[in-house]
């Protein structure tokens, strides 16, 4: 069964440093991997998505991610934090076969400190 | 904008009550999803549905029940409710194709006292 595993539950960073969210999948079949963020008492929203077009994705929020299949890595960086970005961040991935499910990390909690 | 609403955002329930909670989607999207949300366990699959009338399991559907009577709309069931059912509640929808995202309804918090 494909998964997505996120490592550290709870990441913590400055204002204006960099952000790393690590995501690591396991799939023996090329994935189809998204990051979504969830806000305080919202629902969640897409960051990007991987589509095997570039290996780099850049999405919204001035966030980007670098698939990495000899890594199977899929990690969610910013080059500087803002206060803002202190949310809630899940790695997914879909199964292979489907168009239909997707299976979630246990997410992310991002703290940014002033 | 595309969305998909939730009727409510909380609600607080008490054991063994019969709870509906409910999904309308604008996307004329096919396919709808219930998933239950706590923390340290990110989102859990409970059924999903690829067509009016028709439902799969997910990951964990014991306990609930849906119905998809008509395509926007995707309704999850808690027959007898219980307090293990205290939960966030998050529907989603999508359209086909691999590479097309879920986007979410604002969550329903639910309590069952």
């Amino acid at each position: 069964a494909q998964s997505v595993t996120q490592l550290g539950s709870h990441v913590s960073v400055s204002e204006g440093a960099l952000v790393l969210l690590r995501c690591n999948y396991s799939s023996s079949v090329p994935p189809y991997l998204f990051w979504y963020v969830q806000y305080p008492n919202q629902g969640l929203q897409l960051l990007l998505k991987y589509t095997s077009a570039a290996t780099l994705v850049k999405g919204i929020n001035g966030f980007e991610a670098e698939f990495k299949k000899s890594e199977t890595s899929f990690h969610l960086t910013k080059p500087s934090a803002h206060m803002s970005d202190a949310a809630e961040y899940f790695c997914a991935v879909r199964i292979s076969g489907s168009a239909r499910q997707l299976t979630f990390g246990s997410g992310t909690q991002l703290t940014v400190l002033p | 904008d595309v969305k998909v609403t939730q009727s409510s955002r909380y609600l607080v329930k008490r054991t063994g009550e019969k709870v509906f909670l409910e999904c309308v989607q604008d996307m004329d999207h096919e396919n709808m999803f219930w998933y239950r949300q706590d923390p340290g366990l990110g989102l859990r699959l409970i059924y999903f549905s690829y067509d009016v009338k028709m439902k799969e399991k997910g990951d964990i559907p014991e306990g609930y029940s849906v119905s998809r009577e008509k395509k926007e709309r995707f309704s999850l069931i808690l027959e007898s409710a219980s307090t293990n059912q205290t939960s966030m509640y998050l529907c989603a929808s999508t359209g086909g194709g691999v590479y097309n995202e879920q986007f979410f309804g604002p969550g329903t918090r639910l309590t069952v006292l």
